[in-house]
């Protein structure tokens, strides 16, 4: 079976333009969550998607980011006028469900360097 | 602010013996903690978990010891083995913030010698 995979794996993009990266989680998998990790900090949670709810935006940063998720499944996180402080490794996960038993599983990432 | 901290960037472990890995938090309405571990160019794998209702939660060579009232948690690898070198994370849930809502720490790197 599939894992949670992401794309691109390495993004290098230039101050000021728009990127877009993409999720698709583990088929079934009702919630889908998005979190980054810059250099030297922990996993910062940025958005989470349950099912047909609204998602939860408390995580994104600024209003430069944002996410959606279509039919319930892939999920694409878009940063506009991208700034070198974007740069870290975005990490995408899902889960069956959102209760504490349901294990959060990770993509392998995209890195992406802002210049 | 830094809720979940991980104060060793890295840890050296001889093959066979124990690997500690601590983990401090500051927030008091943690109730749920668990442990995740990356190889490189991986995702995250969940590890074990353990439940403020708990002190002490096994899974193999892996056992999570949760102190309450010093706000500290720590994982117990025996013995260690050189594929348990990788980038561990401690990560806490609040009650009330929803399951998804994980602080994580900023991981400790362990490095098992053969």
């Amino acid at each position: 079976g599939a894992g949670v995979s992401q794309s691109p794996s390495n993004k290098v993009t230039e101050k000021g333009k728009d990127v877009e990266l993409r999720c698709d989680p583990i088929s079934g998998h009702t919630a889908l969550y998005w979190y980054r990790q810059s250099l030297g900090q922990g996993l910062e949670f940025l958005i989470y998607f349950q099912g047909n709810s609204a998602p939860d935006k408390s995580g994104l940063p600024s209003d430069r980011f944002s996410a959606e998720r279509t039919g319930g499944s892939v999920s694409t996180l878009t940063i506009q006028r991208t700034q070198q402080e974007d740069s870290a490794v975005y990490l995408c996960a899902s889960s069956l469900g959102s209760t504490r038993s349901n294990e959060q599983f990770f993509g392998p990432g995209t890195r992406l360097t802002v210049l | 602010d830094q809720q979940v901290k991980q104060n060793s960037p890295s840890l050296s472990v001889q093959e066979g013996r124990i690997s500690i890995l601590n983990c401090d938090y500051t927030n008091s309405m943690f109730d749920y903690f668990l442990w995740y571990k990356k190889y490189p160019a991986e995702g995250p794998t969940f590890l074990i978990s353990i439940s403020s209702i708990k002190d002490k939660n096994e899974d193999g060579r892996f056992t999570v010891f949760l102190n309450k009232s010093a706000k500290h948690l720590s994982l117990h690898i025996v013995p260690s083995q050189p594929g348990d070198s990788a980038v561990y994370f401690c990560a806490a849930s609040a009650r009330g913030s929803g399951t998804y809502k994980y602080i994580f720490g900023t991981g400790t790197r362990l490095k098992v010698l053969a």
